[in-house]
């Protein structure tokens, strides 16, 4: 089963609105992150915004928000005021704590990426 | 420089070639990791060092080959590549691996095609 799940490949927006991109997550642990990068056509991999899972407040910079949904196992970005420099891919990624990661057999320290999501913004 | 950083950004190699491709932090971390992005898969962890010591090697191919003799320094020796080693090599490097919240920054990463 798919750890990290974003369900649209692609998304639309006009320039200035807001946009929310999915993403849901798999774990049984109670202590995770969750992150979220921006990968433009160049290469680079840009990290946006980060949610602990006992944080109690969504996070927020700038025009990133998380609609972090702990009950729902979601963990939508949005993005306000699209910028048509916004146009991008956007990854969903999750860091699980230590007991999932040795019931596993694996480590913590590996960031499981979502497929992620191209935004293109439209002037 | 800022940032992370590598070296070559787009390389072509044939099956026989050896190269080496660089990356080099400048943030003052401790962790660095070496991904995979290959098209329409997901990003896949390949390597990781902390404090120069490799913590993981996610059951990678040893014609892949790295090293990193400093915490600032990563290298990813390459030799006998396959065509479906073709990929995007991105790495990256975080301050604190054992840290839950730990945030990991991604250089721009090496474009390798391999014929």
């Amino acid at each position: 089963a798919q750890k990290i799940t974003q369900t649209q490949p692609g998304m639309f927006v006009q320039e200035k609105e807001a946009v929310t991109l999915d993403c849901t997550y798999d774990t049984s642990d109670q202590s995770y992150g969750l992150f979220w990068y921006k990968q433009p056509s160049s290469g680079e991999m840009i990290f946006l915004i980060y949610q602990g899972s006992y944080d109690e407040q969504n996070a927020t910079e700038g025009r990133y928000s998380l609609n972090f949904q702990k009950a729902r196992k979601s963990a939508n970005l949005v993005i306000s005021a699209s910028q048509l420099g916004d146009s991008a891919m956007y990854f969903c990624a999750m860091r699980e704590g230590w007991r999932s990661s040795r019931l596993s057999g694996g480590s913590n320290y590996k960031l499981t990426f979502g497929k992620g999501t191209l935004l293109t913004v439209n002037p | 420089e800022t940032g992370v950083t590598q070296t070559p950004r787009h390389l072509v190699m044939g099956m026989t070639n050896k190269k080496s491709l660089k990356c080099e932090q400048h943030l003052g971390h401790n962790a660095m990791y070496w991904y995979k992005q290959s098209a329409k898969k997901p990003l896949e962890l390949m390597f990781v060092y902390n404090f120069k010591e490799q913590t993981e090697n996610n059951s990678v191919p040893s014609r892949f080959s790295p090293e990193c003799p400093n915490s600032s320094h990563l290298f990813l020796h390459l030799h006998t590549l396959q065509p479906e080693d073709s990929a995007l090599y991105l790495c990256a490097s975080s301050q604190d691996l054992m840290n839950l919240g730990d945030t990991q920054y991604f250089g721009p990463g090496t474009r390798l095609t391999v014929l």
